[in-house]
């Protein structure tokens, strides 16, 4: 059965800092990887997906990498800003199946 | 376009009432998630249909849960004699699928069940 692990489970930085967020999943085969962003009380924002086959996505100031061999993911936000304040979620698809598999997220404060 | 919607936003039912969830998917999207949310967690896998085909109902929690999408686009979750234990949010989401290629997920504003 597949396990998701996301460290740390919160995290407070002052603006401007680099940061990176960090998953982990014990079943290496997997389809897809995908982050997500929740806001408190709102939906869960799509930020990027990695495909099995790619190394990394970038998106502005996000980049996430996968190593699938060693089941990690991460998650770099560079010059942070209060409005990147959120809970990040990651979830892993698994081969052959459809459905996400998530972690319990990394709650992110950047302070001004 | 518009996204995932999801009504209601809020349900407030008694213990022992049915209730019944509703998902619109983007149009054109062919498959179609549920997931359970509680508070400081991150979202469960409920079940999923591809067009209006059921295709894994396993992390359904017992048989007072069902989901239904008969024309492949609106689903309905429907949750029979409510129990307290049930109070968590709901989340639809929904993606594109093309043969054996899935593509991200995305999700709609959820509905807050509380049973009181």
């Amino acid at each position: 059965k597949q396990e998701v692990t996301q460290i740390p489970a919160a995290l407070s930085v002052p603006e401007g800092e680099n940061l990176v967020l960090n998953c982990s999943f014990t079943d290496s085969a997997i389809y897809n990887l995908q982050w997500f962003r929740q806001d408190p009380g709102k939906g869960l924002t799509s930020l990027l997906l990695i495909q099995s086959s790619q190394r990394e996505q970038t998106s502005g100031r996000l980049n996430a990498s996968l190593d699938k061999s060693s089941g990690r993911s991460t998650l770099y936000i560079a010059a942070s800003q209060p409005g990147d304040s959120a809970t990040y979620l990651c979830a892993v698809a698994d081969t052959g199946f459809q459905k996400l598999v998530f972690g319990t997220g990394t709650r992110l404060l950047v302070s001004p | 376009g518009a996204g995932v919607s999801q009504s209601p936003r809020y349900k407030v039912t008694k213990r022992g009432q049915d209730v019944a969830l509703r998902c619109d998917p983007i149009s054109g999207h062919v498959s179609l998630y549920w997931y359970r949310q509680a508070l400081g967690q991150g979202p469960e896998f409920l079940t999923y249909f591809n067009y209006e085909a059921q295709q894994d109902k396993s992390g359904l929690p017992n048989d007072r849960f069902s989901a239904e999408r008969p024309e492949g686009s609106i689903s309905t979750l429907t949750i029979q004699r409510t129990e307290q234990r049930d109070s968590a949010m709901y989340r639809c989401a929904s993606s594109w699928t093309s043969g054996r290629l899935v593509y991200e997920q995305f999700f709609g504003p959820g509905t807050r069940l509380t049973v009181l």
